[in-house]
């Protein structure tokens, strides 16, 4: 079946301009979560969405950056007015139950600010 | 609080040599432990995972780790690397506590040479 998808897969923005991100989960997948992956460095934790629901959004680093995930399966991770600090891939993955710990991962968006 | 810890950022091993990647982790409750590989511009992918019961995990592609808690410490070896097993690979924890969070690694890149 599908995996994680996410699009664009490569994005360049200006340094201000606002970006989306969009992950298409794997259908059914309850759990949703979104990782920073800066070059050289292992994934870093933003937020985890269960269906609809913002559970933890404990490692968006400033207020610039927004997620949501409004019907519970396609969720979007927002970045305004962006900076070079937030060159980085983002990762998506989800997983099938609440309490179900193997992650499925996207490809990611790499984002390069310039 | 949760964190991981991978001993050497590079490692290098001859085709048919063993390979040993060292995770050590810190964790207030007990841990889910996992490790995943990335391959160049793609998302990370699940090798294997400790959650309760053998303490030898056998995961894909060969690869096995064994969690043992009184050095908090959850390895991975494989008897007889093979050039395809060249990517980076990541060590990570998880625990649920209301939210799910998982904390990885920074990652050690395996080098097989020929």
């Amino acid at each position: 079946g599908a995996g994680v998808s996410q699009s664009p897969r490569y994005k360049v923005a200006k340094r201000g301009q606002d970006v989306a991100l969009r992950c298409d989960p794997i259908s059914g997948h309850v759990s949703l979560f979104w990782y920073q992956q800066a070059l050289g460095q292992g994934p870093e934790f933003l937020t985890y969405f269960q269906n609809e629901a913002q559970l933890d959004k404990s490692g968006l680093p400033s207020d610039r950056f927004f997620a949501e995930r409004p019907e519970g399966s396609v969720s979007t991770l927002k970045i305004q007015r962006t900076q070079q600090e937030d060159s980085a891939v983002y990762l998506c993955a989800s997983s099938l139950r609440a309490r179900a710990y193997e992650q499925y991962f996207g490809p990611g968006t790499r984002l390069t600010v310039t | 609080a949760q964190s991981v810890t991978q001993l050497g950022s590079h490692v290098s091993v001859s085709e048919g040599a063993l390979v040993l990647l060292r995770c050590n982790y810190s964790s207030s409750v007990p841990p889910y432990l996992f490790w995943y590989v990335q391959y160049p511009n793609q998302g990370l992918q699940l090798l294997l995972k400790y959650t309760t019961g053998a303490t030898l995990v056998k995961g894909i592609n060969g690869f096995e780790a064994e969690f043992k808690k009184s050095e908090t410490s959850f390895h991975l070896t494989k008897p007889s690397a093979h050039m395809s097993d060249a990517a980076e690979y990541f060590c990570a924890v998880s625990v649920y506590t209301g939210g799910f969070k998982t904390i990885f690694g920074a990652g050690t890149r395996l080098f097989v040479k020929a």
